[in-house]
């Protein structure tokens, strides 16, 4: 089955730096990746996608890359802000079902 | 208002009853799904649906069942609900070309606590 393998650790950064969050993937090629944001108590909500064509995407200050030879996703907020403080998942469709990672909880201190 | 809710938002339950969450969504979408998420598990999909005639299993589909009743509306059900069904609902749909590029628009999500 899909594995999908985010930062398991949570992430604390400083307001205005950049936070980069990592997505491993194994035992597919997924045609594309896509990025959610989840706050608290509430459904995840999409932010990217990024098909497998594609080194980079941007979107306002996030950042995505997808490297299908490291089957990887990195995802970058420039200038990070306290609203930003969320839990991110990424997610990945094989054989008609789509599979999350764990997500990467971060936080921005003021 | 919003585009897919869900009911109820909480409930609480006991071991053996049976308990129907519904799934209602507004945005025209033929695909839609269920899943739970649990922490340390992240999300996982129980059942999807490309149309009203067309249900599929997900990757957790035991204990659990669903009814598409029109294009609007999932629901899924515990037949005879346990404890480890405890967990997050989360309802979604999607849009897009399939294999190309999807993405899924999620419900508040339902809290059951099965005691």
């Amino acid at each position: 089955s899909q594995k999908i393998e985010q930062n398991s650790e949570a992430l604390n950064i400083q307001e205005g730096k950049t936070a980069t969050l990592t997505c491993n993937y194994t035992n597919y090629s997924p045609a594309y990746l896509q990025w959610y944001r989840q706050d608290p108590g509430r459904g995840p909500v999409f932010l990217l996608l990024i098909r497998e064509n594609e080194k980079e995407k941007r979107k306002e200050r996030l950042k995505v890359t997808f490297d299908t030879t490291l089957k990887q996703s990195l995802f970058h907020i420039t200038a990070s802000q306290p609203a930003d403080s969320a839990t991110y998942l990424c997610a990945l469709e094989a054989g008609n079902q789509f599979y999350f990672g764990t997500g990467t909880s971060l936080t921005v201190i003021p | 208002d919003a585009d897919v809710t869900q009911t109820p938002r909480n409930r609480i339950t006991k071991t053996g009853k049976r308990i129907m969450l519904e799934c209602s969504q507004t945005k025209g979408h033929d695909r839609m799904y269920w899943y739970r998420q649990d922490p340390g598990l992240g999300l996982r999909l129980i059942y999807y649906s490309f149309d009203v005639k067309d249900i599929n299993k997900g990757e957790i589909s035991d204990g659990y069942s669903v009814s598409r009743q029109a294009q609007a509306k999932f629901s899924l059900s515990l037949e005879s609900a346990i404890p480890n069904q405890t967990a997050l609902y989360f309802c979604a749909t999607s849009v897009g070309d399939r294999g190309f590029g999807e993405t899924q628009y999620f419900g508040p999500g339902t809290r059951l606590l099965v005691l």
